[in-house]
């Protein structure tokens, strides 16, 4: 079945520090990938998604590029700030829009 | 995006009482509609999936008489916990899918059986 493997955090970084969170996947056929956040408060939104091998997903400076060959979708920033303090899901489906989502990365950003 | 309300945001009730969530899409027509159960420090997973008119399918494992799902309407979709117990605490999140097949997510309501 599909399955998704995130970084475990809790991560605190200093504002405009680089932010990376590792996210792998195992699915059968070729799924769609995303990543979401969650605000403290708030619900999930989707912040990017890639829907095939090598597509690169990028939204409020936020990258993250689908490897087919590492079956990796790893979410980068280079600059983040404090704004970005949330809980970041990485999450897989393929065709029939159920979501696998990983286990949730939190994110603290210091001023 | 379009929105989605769940409400209430959280809930507190007796052990043995049934408990109602409602989610609903308040500027789309959902198709269907996702009920997602997340643990402390766990990730979300997938409850049942509902569409209008239709019986809930309910993924492995999951109780369909105790996780009652209804969606009635293209804009509404309800799961009542009934006869709730203290690990039956969570925090329940809906998303909905309308004709731009993007997920929609709800803003979660957190349970808590005492």
């Amino acid at each position: 079945g599909n399955s998704v493997t995130q970084m475990e955090g809790p991560v605190t970084l200093s504002e405009e520090a680089f932010l990376t969170i590792n996210c792998t996947y195992t699915a059968t056929g070729y799924p769609s990938l995303f990543w979401y956040v969650q605000y403290p408060g708030e619900g999930l939104q989707l912040l990017l998604k890639a829907t095939k091998a090598d597509d690169k997903g990028s939204n409020k400076g936020f990258e993250a590029t689908y490897r087919k060959e590492t079956t990796s979708f790893h979410l980068e920033k280079g600059s983040v700030q404090v704004s970005d303090s949330a809980v970041y899901f990485c999450a897989l489906n393929s065709n029939d829009y159920k979501l696998s989502f990983g286990a949730g990365t939190t994110v603290t950003v210091r001023a | 995006g379009a929105v989605v309300s769940q409400h209430p945001s959280w809930v507190i009730c007796k052990s043995g009482t049934s408990v109602k969530i409602e989610c609903r899409s308040l500027d789309f027509q959902a198709t269907t509609m996702f009920w997602y159960r997340q643990f402390p420090k766990q990730s979300l997973m997938l409850m049942a999936t509902s569409n209008e008119g239709s019986k809930a399918t309910y993924e492995q494992g999951v109780e369909k008489d105790k996780f009652l799902i209804n969606h009635a309407s293209l804009t509404l979709s309800t799961l009542t916990v009934t006869s709730a117990h203290p690990e039956d605490s969570s925090f329940y999140i809906c998303s909905a899918i309308g004709v731009a097949t993007e997920a929609f997510f709800g803003q979660g309501t957190r349970l808590t059986v005492v």
